[in-house]
């Protein structure tokens, strides 16, 4: 079963503009790792972030957590061609796993 | 250094038939995972192995699916015999240590077709 549902599914925008990816969650978690998927190529870290942690920034990459609200974002500034992939958010529970959500799909126009 | 790395790519069996998977993890990992990735979905586990040790099969269909890891290296996924129903990409990933708090690295998966 997947944890983290991530909002939209589907994002398409023009080079040049920020893209803004949600993910909720619902059972407590240790921390929340966004990655990222080409297609047809395996996922690749982006970040990481505890559960002690309100923001972390990386690159261009912004990502917030709200425990009490169960949700994180992902923010990439300045998108470029090379941003076009699935994005995936994934919480780590317990002392072990790690869950993935189902993804959005990001296209970013020329 | 190598990423991890998986073969074939690519896999296009007829229903009933048997198929495996192979994997070699990043050198010195010692976890290693099998994720099953249906299209338009996010991984899913199937197992993982701390070494050679199986410590978490909960999601693998034991009625046909096995998995090992010989000398806590690379590993192995088998289906046997396979339905059209198993037709996704199998993907392999490893981290240094156990644990949600450690980055994995994938691999580029296989893509199986199931006829």
């Amino acid at each position: 079963s997947q944890q983290g549902e991530e909002d939209p599914q589907a994002l398409s925008i023009q080079e040049g503009e920020n893209a803004t990816m949600n993910c909720s969650y619902k059972t407590s978690i240790n921390n929340l790792q966004w990655y990222r998927q080409n297609s047809g190529r395996g996922l690749v870290h982006l970040i990481l972030i505890r559960s002690n942690e309100r923001e972390k920034h990386s690159g261009r990459l912004r990502v917030t957590l709200d425990t009490s609200k169960k949700s994180s974002s992902l923010l990439i500034t300045a998108s470029r061609a090379a941003d076009t992939a699935s994005y995936f958010c994934a919480t780590g529970q317990g002392a072990q796993k790690l869950v993935f959500g189902q993804g959005t799909r990001l296209t970013i126009n020329p | 250094e190598a990423g991890v790395v998986q073969s074939p790519r690519y896999k296009i069996i007829e229903k009933k038939q048997p198929v495996a998977f192979w994997c070699n993890p990043i050198s010195g990992h010692n976890t290693l995972y099998w994720y099953l990735q249906n299209l338009g979905q996010g991984p899913e586990l199937l197992i993982r192995y701390e070494n050679e040790e199986a410590v978490d099969d909960s999601q693998l269909p034991k009625d046909r699916f096995s998995a090992e890891r010989l000398k806590g290296v690379d590993s192995t996924l088998k289906i046997q015999p396979a339905e059209l129903g198993d037709s996704a990409v199998y993907l392999c990933a490893s981290s240094l240590h156990t644990g949600p708090q450690y980055e994995q690295y994938f691999g580029p998966g296989t893509r199986l077709t199931v006829t």
